[in-house]
This record gives structure tokens, sequence and C-alpha cells, in this order.
């Protein structure tokens, strides 16, 4: 049974550093064709991909956000672990990792978290 | 980076066939997936490849993609059918892109 769990602070300040946890079971994030992806969603508003990481390490960003994000994964933990630096009130959201499933043809998510609230105030 | 527009809303009556749009420039050189979000509830995954469906995804829904535009058709409708949906593609072979989500009322 494929699960994904979200983990992190309820309220950070803003310019911190948010740092969140992704932790599976039921599939390795080293596994080939699987790679683990954190997705946002402010309230009221659409989803908003944020990045991924492959089974070989190799990482891919939103553009815009890039500067501010580093994603990384711990195998023997199961964990995968976005960080967002300088957050601000914008970055109000539910965040959500979701395991990517190639099926020799794409990547889709075919599994997601619950989703976490990160609520950035003062 | 692509982007991917939706209809805000949509309304249909029960028992009746539903669609929803998604359009982006060239979006059928591009594999869709469409994802279901009813209120409190992660996303699910109910389309992928344009048109394949999990196992466990009713036949009612199906996609197409063609041109511009990729569209969700969901075949005699019922009420918990309810809630957002939302498209999404790759951008490149690197970046995913979600539309903007649509709601979908049943009458």
């Amino acid at each position: 049974q494929v699960t994904l769990k979200e983990s992190g602070p309820v309220l950070v300040k803003p310019t911190e550093t948010l740092t969140l946890t992704c932790t599976v079971s039921g599939f390795s994030v080293s596994s080939a064709g699987m790679a683990v992806g954190w997705i946002r969603q402010p309230p009221g508003k659409a989803l908003e991909w944020l990045a991924h990481i492959f089974s070989n390490d190799d990482e891919s960003y939103n553009t815009v956000l890039k500067s501010r994000l580093t994603i990384s994964k711990d195998t023997p933990k199961s964990q995968v672990v976005l960080t967002m630096t300088n957050v601000d009130p914008v970055d109000t959201a539910t965040y959500y990792c979701a395991r990517m499933i190639w099926n020799g043809i794409l990547y889709y998510f075919d599994y997601w978290g619950q989703g976490t609230l990160v609520t950035v105030s003062s | 980076s692509s982007e991917l527009t939706q209809p805000p809303s949509v309304s249909v009556s029960p028992g009746q066939t539903a669609s929803i749009t998604c359009s982006g420039d060239n979006l059928g050189d591009k594999y869709v997936c469409w994802y279901q979000q009813k209120p409190g509830q992660s996303p699910l995954l109910i389309i992928y490849q344009d048109n394949k469906r999990p196992s466990g995804i009713p036949e009612r829904f199906s996609g197409s993609n063609s041109g511009n535009t990729a569209t969700l058709t969901i075949s005699g409708t019922q009420a918990l059918d309810e809630a957002d949906y939302y498209c999404q593609a790759w951008d490149g072979s690197t970046e995913a892109v979600f539309g903007g989500g649509t709601k979908l009322t049943v009458l």
C-alpha cells in the first residue's frame, strides 16, 4: 500500500526558511521509474507544482521559485525534503507531496499525501 | 513556462454529460492528466496519458486531447462528481504545469 505523509511547521515567520518532509511507504524513493514531487495550493486557489526529485537524484524546479527551493531525499529514511527560503505570506498554502510513476511513456502523479497547511505570518 | 487555461466553472444536470476543457499552445503534442479534488481532500488522479483511467476510476470519466485543447468528459454525471478538476501537462520534459482548475457543479 502506497502512502505519503507530509510533515513540517504549521506557522512560519516571514523571511524564515521552511522545511517540509515527505515520508513515504509502500515504495522506495530510489526505485527506478519513481520520483517524488511537491505541489502547493494556496487557500481557494489552484495547484502549483514546485519541484520533484527522481530516483537517480536528478532534480527539477519551478522556474519562478527555483532560487528559493531545494529538494533532497534520504533513501534509508524513505523521506523527501523540500526547503523554501525567505518565505512570505503569499507562500501560505497546503503543501502536498505526491509520487510520480513512469509508465514507459510519461510520469504522472498517482498517489498524493494528505497535505499540510503552512501559514506564513509574523 | 507554458500555461493551461480552464473555465472557472461548469454546471451540469444529473445524468447529463459534462465537458471540461483545458487549453494550451500545441497541447495536443503533449500528454495530459486530469485530477479530481473534492473539498478538504487531496487531488485524485482520474485520467493520465490523455485518456487512460487508473484502476478504480469509473468508466464515465474519459479524456481526449487534440490541437490546442484537452477535454475531460464525464458521462452520466452523478452528484458525487461535484468537485474541482485540474488538468496537468509537462512543459518540456521536466516542469509540471497545472491548469487553473474548474469547479463542476451538479445541479
